[in-house]
């Protein structure tokens, strides 16, 4: 079974609209983090959020947002107010178990292609 | 900006030579990772190292080898390039601790076994 699921290969919104990427996950670990990354045209891994297992309240950066349901097992990533620059390939991943100093080994999602149309 | 150079950059060989892929880093991380990415597929882990002369193999580890003879140097070796190894390699450090740890990745190389 995958362990994270991307179900959108591709979308397109209109600029300054609000967009949901889909993740989902599978774990029997208590203990986890949820990550998503951007891979622009350039080729480069940016990181973006980052959603512990035991963090009560979604993660939030600037305009992304993590909208965490833990009993669905979904890390759904919103960004607010889409603009050009958004367009690129988004990839969730996760690491299983405590996080331990610097042991991230993540398992990623296939990604979801995201295209701002002006 | 987390300091990690891969070279080289882009490379094209033949199946069944050698390649060495490097990876350096300047701020003194002790885990460094190996991920391939194929289309369909995402990233996959292929060797992590932590500590020099540590290391474990990932999930796609087979043709593979690496090395870590110092801090800063991680080396991943395919012994005799195939095809079905054609792909981007992304080298990467852990940083942070707790809730602020992340993966943070290098440029990648691109590499074409024709």
């Amino acid at each position: 079974a995958q362990k994270i699921t991307q179900t959108q290969p591709g979308m397109f919104v209109q600029e300054k609209e609000a967009v949901t990427l889909d993740c989902t996950y599978d774990t029997s670990d208590q203990s986890y983090g949820l990550f998503w990354y951007k891979q622009p045209s350039s080729g480069e891994m940016i990181f973006l959020i980052y959603q512990g297992s035991y963090d009560e309240q979604n993660a939030t950066e600037g305009r992304y947002s993590l909208n965490f349901q833990k009993a669905r097992k979904s890390a759904n990533l919103v960004i607010s107010a889409s603009q050009l620059g958004d367009s690129a390939m988004y990839f969730c991943a996760m690491r299983e178990g405590q996080s331990n100093f610097g042991n991230e080994k993540l398992t990623f999602g296939t990604g979801t292609r995201l295209t701002i149309i002006p | 900006d987390a300091g990690i150079t891969q070279s080289p950059r882009h490379k094209v060989t033949e199946t069944g030579t050698p390649v060495t892929l490097r990876c350096h880093q300047t701020e003194n991380h002790r885990y460094m990772y190996w991920y391939r990415q194929d289309p369909g597929h995402g990233l996959r882990l292929i060797h992590y190292s932590y500590g020099v002369k540590d290391t474990d193999k990932g999930e796609v580890s087979d043709g593979y080898s690496v090395s870590r003879s110092k801090t800063e140097d991680f080396l991943l070796t395919l012994e005799s390039a195939t095809s079905s190894q054609t792909s981007v390699y992304f080298c990467a450090i852990s940083q942070g601790s707790g809730s602020n740890e992340k993966l943070f990745f290098g440029s990648g190389t691109q590499l074409s076994v024709l």
